[in-house]
């Protein structure tokens, strides 16, 4: 499979405990990108990478969020001292030109 | 703010019927929307997009259309079949943007 692929698909923590996402883009796609989804809502944008450098940041990612992209290839989304309010779909998708092809997403319950 | 929305949350048709899904925006700076199917558990799908540039799309049974003057939207499907049955959003952005803009979503159901 050549598409976007994240892990795990799905996590379920403890309010209070960290965890941890990644996000492999397809290959040879620069630019990747953070969204989160809630039950019936669309995607919104958390934070941009293109390469190794994030150069844009939602105000929705608050202090408790990180994401990185060390090499320019994977990327990670961590989120500390999870809170009820960060259960959602977190969704990374990738872009060649114009277009944004998402992956399968992970879905986080913060009980 | 601006934002991207959508007119109807819950679309249902009968199999083999055309499929017609409207997007109103209003941002009069996008120039560039896309259409994403997502089912569910499932991240968006593309489907097909246009630029502001143009006012007709078409793809295999999906053809878009653009009416920049009332900043509108629209997916048609022909002939759905059930394998279509999932929830579309439109998406919009802006030269110069990264992030897209997403509406809240249309869940179609195709009636066997």
């Amino acid at each position: 499979d050549t598409g976007v692929s994240q892990d795990p698909r799905h996590k379920i923590t403890k309010r209070g405990q960290n965890v941890t996402f990644r996000c492999d883009p397809i290959s040879e796609h620069n630019r990747l990108y953070w969204y989160r989804q809630t039950l019936g809502q669309g995607p919104e944008f958390l934070t941009y990478f293109q390469n190794e450098a994030q150069l844009e940041k939602s105000r929705l990612l608050s202090d408790r969020f990180s994401a990185e992209r060390p090499k320019g290839s994977f990327s990670t989304l961590e989120i500390q001292r999870t809170e009820q309010g960060d259960s959602a779909m977190y969704l990374c998708a990738s872009q060649v030109q114009e277009t944004q092809y998402f992956g399968p997403g992970t879905r986080l319950l913060v009980l | 703010g601006e934002s991207v929305g959508l007119h109807l949350p819950t679309l249902s048709v009968q199999e083999g019927d055309n499929s017609i899904i409207n997007c109103a925006y209003s941002n009069s700076a996008s120039d560039y929307f896309i259409w994403y199917k997502q089912e569910s558990g499932k991240g968006p799908q593309f489907i097909i997009d246009i630029r502001s540039n143009m006012d007709k799309r078409q793809g295999q049974r999906v053809t878009v259309l653009l009416n920049k003057t009332v900043k509108h939207l629209s997916l048609q499907i022909a002939a759905t079949q059930p394998g279509d049955s999932a929830v579309y959003f439109c998406a919009e952005n802006q030269t110069g943007r990264r992030a897209l803009t997403f509406g809240s979503g249309t869940r179609l159901q195709v009636q066997p």
